[in-house]
This record gives structure tokens, C-alpha cells and sequence, in this order.
């Protein structure tokens, strides 16, 4: 299974919205409503923040959204802010038994 | 509150044995129908899946990494492991523990261990 496609970098000002693709396959992200993301910052372990595609789990902010159309997911950032600074992962199931994670994307907040 | 801490070797020789083990506090391990889960992230770069194991035993791999992956789970103690043969520099990474709702939904990580594979 290759890597889900994300965008190295994508920035942001303080307030702005951001959107974040993840790009698979009909055998993945197209396929299945099981696609989630993570938050990971600088040494910390990765945080889930959307997972089966748009749902956001307990104390996770509502600034963040997931989405998917197609092949591709997306995940969108409202109102920006500077602790949102990190790595994003999307994952999506691949079928059988096979789980397949994005590059990762580096949000800087300007 | 669940809580996943893993333990094992920071450093391990070429073509030898890479074993990890992630215990479980604050729950049981059999309770709920989990996806215990092994995630590794080699420096600078993204998140890979290794597998699963579930408390019934029944345990799934990433097919990239063929036959060297063993995941096996201890129910007595609250643990699961991670077993990887024949490790080479390329298995360096930080390897993270996590308990899976479902296939692809992680929502309790360990802190994650850092492995380095080195003569």
C-alpha cells in the first residue's frame, strides 16, 4: 500500500481558515467513511482530532472539520490560532486488514 | 483514565531481534473490543502502521513488513508486545503503542520509545 498524498506545508495567519488534502485511492480514502487525523507536535505523540471522516472526538475543538470527496479527504482549520502549529497525519483503512497513513503536513501558523 | 506506556531496548544490533512491550493501566486490555495497536516513526519522518493485535488474538500486519512482525498480547499482565526479526537501520524509528477504537481510530498513545538499530 503507498503513502495517502498530503502537502508538505501549508500555512496560515492567525484567524485565517486552512485546509489540509489527503489524497488516496478508490481502495482506500474513496472507498471507506474511515479516514482520521492527528495533530502531532514537535516530540510529542500523535493526537487524533477527526476520525470516520467528520466526527471529533470529546475536548478536541470545533475549529476543526473533516471532509471527503472522492478519493480525497480534507481537514479544514477555523480561526487559526498560534498552538496549532504542528504535523497533520491523515489515515485512512485500506481494506482486509491494512491501515495506511499520509507524509504529513507541516502547518505554520505566520 | 487508560494510559499506554511502552518499555524495551533503545538500541539494537543489525539482523537482531527489535522487542517492545506496551503495557495497559487505568483498563483492562479485554475489555471493549480494541485494536492494540503498534505505530512507528522513523526520524524526520511520517507515521507508519505495523499492526494490531485484538484481545482474542487475532492480529493483523502491515504486509510491507512481510514476516518479521510478531504482535502477541499478555491479558494477565495488561500487556501487549512487539517482536521484529531481522531489524536493519532502516527499522530506527520512535515506536508508539496505541489502543484503536477501530481500524484507523487511535485514541490513547504511549509516549512513544525511540529504537535505534546500530553495531
Amino acid at each position: 500500500q503507498s503513502a495517502l498524498t498530503q502537502p508538505a506545508s501549508v500555512s496560515g495567519s492567525p484567524g485565517q481558515s486552512i485546509t489540509i488534502s489527503c489524497t488516496g485511492t478508490s481502495s482506500d480514502v474513496g472507498n471507506y467513511n474511515l479516514v482520521s487525523w492527528y495533530q502531532q507536535h514537535p516530540g510529542k505523540a500523535p493526537k487524533l482530532m477527526i476520525y470516520e471522516v467528520t466526527e471529533r472526538p470529546s475536548g478536541v475543538s470545533n475549529r476543526f472539520s473533516g471532509s471527503k470527496s472522492g478519493n480525497t479527504a480534507s481537514l479544514t482549520i477555523s480561526g487559526l490560532q498560534a498552538e496549532d502549529e504542528a504535523h497533520y497525519y491523515c489515515c485512512s483503512y485500506a481494506g482486509g486488514t491494512t491501515v495506511v497513513f499520509g507524509g504529513g503536513t507541516k502547518l505554520t501558523v505566520l | 483514565q487508560v494510559q499506554l506506556q511502552e518499555s524495551g531496548p533503545g538500541l539494537v544490533k543489525p539482523s537482531q531481534i527489535l522487542s517492545l512491550t506496551c503495557t495497559v493501566s487505568g483498563g483492562s486490555i479485554s475489555s471493549g473490543d480494541y485494536y492494540w495497536t503498534w505505530i512507528r516513526q522513523p526520524p524526520g519522518k511520517g507515521l507508519e502502521w505495523i499492526g494490531y493485535i485484538r484481545y482474542s488474538g487475532s492480529t493483523f500486519h502491515n504486509p510491507s513488513l512481510k514476516s518479521r512482525v510478531t504482535i502477541s498480547i499478555d491479558t494477565s499482565k495488561n500487556q501487549f508486545s512487539l517482536t521484529l526479526s531481522s531489524v536493519t537501520a532502516a527499522d530506527t524509528a520512535v515506536y508508539y503503542c496505541a489502543r484503536g477504537n477501530g481500524y484507523d481510530d487511535f485514541d490513547i498513545w504511549g509516549q512513544g520509545t525511540m529504537v535505534t538499530v546500530s553495531s
